[in-house]
């Protein structure tokens, strides 16, 4: 089973909007990552926050981590076409050296 | 590009065949993983090699078994294949810190079971 859980699990928006992903988990965690996946192939490493943070930046990403209410967000601003894809939050739990994925969004961006 | 490497791109088996699939980890990574990644959903954590050592499985049964070499590179080898186990498998390389740190992955192999 997944621990993660991203919602929405689909997201239809159009290029230079905003678009927002959020996940949920259920234990102790080290770190949350989040990856991206075009057309069902490799995972791209986008961005991970530690447990003790609560905000973390990169160009036009950024996520949240609230460890009070094991959840997380995503916000990719000024979308583009070509930021379409799947979008999957992984978690880290405690003493444990695994990745936990949950289901995903896919992520439609029209031009 | 990550650097990580798999082959093969696509595979074709019938149930009850036995599958090995290959991956080539980044330079300087000594840890691999392999996920399973059923079509809609996430990808599920099969095992982790570290050092040519197991170090970590998930909830799959023992006719998933690997192997990782001196160079790091890593065998995901399934045997009695089943319908079921048709899926994209990935493979990701990461320095092993005891904690899940940032992994990179391959482009996965597809495999279908027929």
């Amino acid at each position: 089973s997944q621990q993660g859980e991203e919602d929405p699990q689909a997201l239809s928006i159009q290029e230079g909007e905003n678009a927002t992903m959020n996940c949920s988990y259920k234990t102790s965690i080290n770190n949350l990552q989040w990856y991206r996946q075009n057309s069902g192939r490799g995972l791209v490493h986008l961005i991970l926050i530690r447990s003790n943070e609560r905000e973390k930046h990169s160009g036009r990403l950024r996520v949240t981590l609230d460890t009070s209410k094991k959840s997380s967000s995503l916000l990719i601003t000024a979308s583009r076409a070509a930021d379409t894809a799947s979008y999957f939050c992984a978690t880290a739990p405690k003493g444990y050296n695994k990745l936990i994925f949950g289901a995903g969004t896919r992520l439609a961006v029209h031009p | 590009e990550t650097g990580v490497t798999q082959s093969p791109t696509h595979l074709i088996k019938t149930r009850g065949q036995q599958v090995t699939l290959r991956c080539s980890s980044q330079s300087g990574h000594n840890t691999v993983s392999w996920y399973q990644q059923a079509l809609g959903q996430g990808p599920q954590f099969i095992f982790q090699y570290y050092r040519e050592e197991e170090n970590g499985r998930g909830n799959f049964p023992p006719r998933f078994s690997g192997l990782q070499f001196p160079n790091y590179s890593s065998e995901l080898n399934v045997n009695a294949l089943e319908l079921d186990d048709s899926a994209l498998y990935l493979c990701a390389s990461s320095l092993e810190t005891g904690r899940a740190e940032t992994q990179y992955f391959g482009p996965g192999t597809r495999l279908l079971v027929l």
